[in-house]
C-alpha cells in the first residue's frame, strides 16, 4: 500500500531563508508525486508534480522538488522564503493505474510553514 | 472561467439533521472526489466517482452518501449517522479519473459545523 510521511507538522523560517519541507513516500510501483499548497479556508492548489520525466521538478512561486528514488524522498525547497509563502503544504503520491488500481491520491498530513519577518 | 464551485462555504447544522454540500465543475472532467480535512489529519477520501452514474466508497464513507447523475455535479450528503461531522470538506476533479497523472483540481471548500 502507498503512504506518505511529511516530517514536521510545523516549520518556521525567516524571510529570505531557505525553505525545506520533507516528504518520504512508500510505493510498490513507480509513483507519481505531488506538492500542493493550501491557504487558510481555501482549497488546495498544485505547486508541482513528478511524473517520471526530469527528477528535479520546478513549480510555481519559485518552488522546486527533487525525486530521489534511492531515498524514497520528494522534498520541497525554495531558496528564499517570502511572507506570502506562509501556508500549509501537502505532499501526495499516486500509483499509475496498473492493473485494477484507481490511481487515487494519498495525502500526507501536511506541514504548516510560518515565515518570520 | 473554468473551475469547481462548492456551496455553501459555511454551514451550520443541528445534531440529527442531514445536510447536502454542493459541488459543480465546468472543467469537463470525468472524475470527481470528496475529501474531508481535519486539523493535523491531512485529507481523507470519502467518495469518488470515475464516471456518471457510478461512484465508489473511499476510506471514510460511513455516514455519507453521494450521487452522480450529471457529469458536472457531485453532491455530498452528510447524514445523521456521521458521528463527528464538523470538518472542512473539499471537492475535487480530475481529467482521466487519476489513472494517468492523478492531478486534482480543488474547490474552495465547505466548512460544516454541528451545533
Amino acid at each position: 500500500a502507498q503512504s506518505v510521511t511529511q516530517l514536521g507538522s510545523h516549520v518556521s523560517v525567516s524571510e529570505g531563508a531557505l525553505v525545506l519541507l520533507r516528504c518520504n513516500y512508500s510505493s510498490s510501483v513507480p509513483p507519481y508525486l505531488f506538492w500542493y499548497v493550501q491557504y487558510p479556508n481555501q482549497g488546495l492548489q498544485l505547486l508541482l508534480k513528478y511524473t517520471s520525466a526530469a527528477t528535479l521538478v520546478k513549480g510555481i512561486n519559485g518552488f522546486e522538488a527533487e525525486f530521489k528514488k534511492s531515498e524514497t524522498s520528494f522534498h520541497l525547497t525554495k531558496p528564499s522564503a517570502h511572507m506570502s509563502d506562509a501556508a500549509e503544504y501537502f505532499c501526495a503520491v499516486s500509483d499509475r493505474g496498473y492493473g485494477g488500481s484507481q490511481g487515487n491520491l494519498i495525502f500526507g498530513k501536511g506541514t504548516k510553514l510560518s515565515v518570520k519577518p | 472561467d473554468g473551475g469547481i464551485t462548492q456551496s455553501p462555504k459555511y454551514l451550520f447544522r443541528k445534531e440529527g439533521q442531514n445536510v447536502t454540500l454542493s459541488c459543480e465543475q465546468n472543467l469537463n472532467h470525468d472524475a470527481m472526489y470528496w475529501y474531508r480535512q481535519d486539523p493535523g489529519q491531512g485529507l481523507r477520501l470519502i467518495y469518488y466517482s470515475q464516471i456518471v452514474n457510478d461512484f465508489q466508497k473511499g476510506d471514510i464513507a460511513e455516514g455519507y452518501s453521494v450521487s452522480r447523475e450529471k457529469k458536472e455535479s457531485f453532491p455530498l450528503t452528510v447524514t445523521s449517522a456521521q458521528k463527528n461531522p464538523t470538518a472542512f470538506y473539499l471537492c475535487a476533479s480530475s481529467i482521466t479519473g487519476g489513472k494517468i497523472t492523478g492531478e486534482l483540481f480543488f474547490g474552495e471548500g465547505s466548512r460544516l459545523t454541528v451545533l
